[in-house]
């Protein structure tokens, strides 16, 4: 079975910073990788995917992550962040080859806090 | 502006009550998922469902859980009876036809607690 390894449980930037918000996952033939995002009290929405192709997926809101092979690693990445990215984000991979690859895994998320 | 419509938002209840949430995928959407969110577990799968039949209920509690799709718009999840422990945010989500691109569409949520 799948799993998603999210390191950091919160992460607290100051706005206009960088950020990195850190995903692993076990290893698999191919995977599909997925970062969701959620806003107090609302859905979780998407952010980007990793289907196949590039390694570097752009996203909403100036989001980008990097799916890195041989380090089993799609970390989430954004130049510069704004008050309104405060929100809990979630890694998630299926398993497109397996008899459940409808099946997304979370990882148990991170809460990126930015302040001004 | 399509999206998975979740009702009620918020349910309060007591213990041994019978608990309905109700979900409406998008239109034109075949597939339909139910989560539950918790702090301690996450984010879990209960249910799936493709074309309206159940394909996967495996991470549901049989004894008390029952998730059903009436028709193409509405999915159901019924909890009977509730307990203390079933008090977390239930997410439905709902997806396009095509197993090529699993792109699942949250609702809002039902934040359930059970006194």
């Amino acid at each position: 079975a799948q799993s998603v390894t999210q390191l950091d449980s919160q992460v607290p930037v100051f706005e206009e910073a960088p950020v990195e918000l850190r995903c692993n996952y076990s290893s698999s033939v191919s995977v599909y990788l997925f970062w969701y995002v959620q806003y107090p009290n609302q859905g979780l929405q998407l952010l980007l995917k990793y289907l196949s192709g590039s390694t570097l997926v752009k996203g909403i809101n100036g989001f980008e992550a990097e799916f890195n092979k041989s380090q089993t690693s799609f970390h989430l990445r954004k130049p510069s962040v704004h008050i309104s990215d405060t929100a809990e984000y979630f890694c998630a991979v299926s398993d497109p080859l397996g008899g459940s690859n409808y099946k997304l895994t979370f990882g148990k998320g991170t809460l990126l806090t930015v302040n001004p | 502006d399509a999206r998975v419509t979740q009702t009620p938002r918020h349910k309060v209840t007591e213990m041994g009550q019978e608990v309905t949430m109700r979900c409406q995928p998008i239109l034109g959407h075949n597939t339909v998922f139910w989560y539950r969110q918790t702090m301690m577990q996450g984010l879990e799968l209960l249910a799936y469902f493709r074309n309206r039949a159940p394909l996967d209920d495996s991470g549901m509690p049989k004894d008390r859980f029952s998730a059903e799709m009436p028709d193409a718009t509405l999915a159901t999840l019924k909890i009977q009876p509730s307990e203390p422990r079933d008090s977390a945010v239930y997410f439905c989500a709902s997806g396009p036809p095509g197993t090529t691109q699993i792109i699942q569409y949250f609702g809002a949520g039902t934040r359930l607690s059970v006194l």
